[in-house]
């Protein structure tokens, strides 16, 4: 089986402009979480999509966004970009997710570079 | 909300030896631990988890221990060999996310 797979795999933007992250699960998987990663504040939890529905969200500002597809492929995206957005970002996939806890395979990252 | 606390956040042991890396987490309501192995260029990778039913698991030279009443577990890594150099993630499942510790960072020298 194919792993988690996220695109692109590094992204240089400058403050104020958008970006938008891919992830594809593991086949047969149907939930996705996002996940922040910095030195400074670690792993942080963005947001679950299971089902194309928003589950759970982390404590982020709205300008972090995301959703779900129908294939259970997901997209975050992050608006108005500031030089604290770099980080990599990370997705994981899980079979069901949310409330009952399955294991979570994470994809390599997207490393996103803001200048 | 959950609140997990790693350490030591750095360990430098040599081939052959163990390491241990200790977890602790706030929310009794918790009840899936796992723990991740992040090499550099890397996503982190599963490597064993353990449910809050169960006290102890072990896989090959990897083993991981849940005291559910002090609220804390233990990833144990036996005959540490060179490839073993990698950041350890513990995390803890509280209904609705995952909440990561800071990281330990393992060096096994040769």
């Amino acid at each position: 089986k194919a792993g988690v797979t996220q695109t692109p795999r590094y992204l240089i933007k400058t403050r104020g402009q958008q970006v938008t992250l891919s992830c594809s699960p593991i086949s047969g998987h149907r939930s996705v979480s996002w996940y922040q990663q910095t030195p400074g504040q670690g792993l942080q939890f963005l947001f679950e999509y299971f089902s194309e529905t928003q589950r759970n969200k982390g404590n982020f500002p709205g300008r972090f966004s995301g959703r779900q597809f129908s294939n259970s492929r997901s997209e975050m995206n992050v608006s108005t970009l500031e030089l604290g957005d770099s980080a990599l970002y990370l997705c994981a996939s899980s079979l069901a997710g949310g409330r009952a806890p399955n294991e979570q395979f994470f994809g390599p990252g997207t490393r996103l570079t803001v200048l | 909300g959950e609140n997990v606390e790693q350490h030591p956040s750095t360990l430098s042991v040599q081939e052959g030896d163990s390491a241990v890396i200790k977890c602790t987490y706030s929310d009794s309501a918790s009840n899936y631990f796992p723990w991740y192995k992040q090499e550099l260029g890397k996503g982190p990778q599963l490597i064993i988890d353990i449910r809050s039913n169960v006290g102890e698991k072990k896989d090959q030279r990897i083993a991981v221990t849940l005291n559910k009443t002090a609220k804390h577990f233990s990833l144990h890594i036996t005959e540490t060999q060179p490839e073993d150099s990698a950041v350890y993630f513990c995390a803890a499942f509280d209904r609705d996310d995952m909440r990561f510790g800071a990281g330990t960072r393992l060096t096994v020298k040769p």
